[in-house]
């Protein structure tokens, strides 16, 4: 049971735009920032979004995130099969002072 | 270019021991903490510790504590993931990862480590 709760799985046509949900409490999300990571099949995660809603380098503004209170959100927009990945959301957890992880959101592109 | 480059998959016996490695290059290695972060097959991400290269100082998952240990050699820019005696559920793929809280923002090519008798 991951700390943070995230949907099994998503699915959307290419093209198409698609959201991802990642839930906490106020001893993560609630005061820490959230980061969001891409994993490829067979492949090393890597970051997509940090601080909420800022994109490293080379990451296209196809992606973004937010966050509200104690959740947060991953959006897709302009969807190609190349997106086809597990994707998961991280924060700083205070009282286990930890980082956590959601458990991670399969994205199909159908 | 920052890179983090890591050991070799292992093939191990239970009750054996294990130090996996992760050289950091493209960046000041003490400048930035290391992360270790364990994905069980078909499973997800699950954050094991970190350790400040710059003083060896570190800090555990209250999941992993005990269990493992961190160290570093910042000498040769290198972080170290170790097991005195290998368990079957060990088996897993491990990740070194740059941490700049809290996000792990440059992630190793992975350590496959297989426990089985």
């Amino acid at each position: 049971q991951s700390v943070l709760t995230q949907p099994p799985s998503v699915s959307a046509a290419p093209g198409q735009k698609v959201t991802i949900s990642c839930s906490g409490s106020s001893s993560n999300i609630g005061t820490s920032s959230v980061s969001w990571y891409q994993q490829l099949p067979g492949t090393a995660p890597k970051l997509l979004i940090f601080e909420n809603n800022k994109r490293p380098s080379g990451i296209p503004d196809r992606f973004s995130g937010s966050k509200s209170g104690t959740s947060a959100t991953l959006g897709i927009t302009g969807l190609q099969t190349g997106d086809e990945a597990d994707y998961y959301c991280g924060t700083w957890d205070s009282s286990l002072s930890a980082v956590v992880f959601g458990g991670g959101t399969k994205l199909t592109v159908l | 270019e920052v890179q983090l480059v890591q050991s070799g998959a292992e093939v191990k016996k239970p009750g054996e021991s294990l130090r996996i490695s992760c050289k950091g290059s493209g960046y000041s290695f003490t400048s930035y903490w290391v992360s270790w972060v364990r994905q069980m097959p078909g499973k997800g991400l699950e954050w094991m510790g970190t350790i400040d290269p710059a003083d060896s100082y570190t800090s555990y998952s209250p999941s992993f504590q005990g269990h493992v240990t961190i160290s570093a050699d910042k000498s040769i820019s290198t972080a170290y993931l170790q097991w005195s005696s290998l368990k079957a559920s060990d088996t897993a793929m491990y990740y070194c990862a740059r941490h700049v809280v809290p996000t792990e923002d440059y992630w190793g090519q992975g350590t496959l480590v297989t426990v089985s008798s």
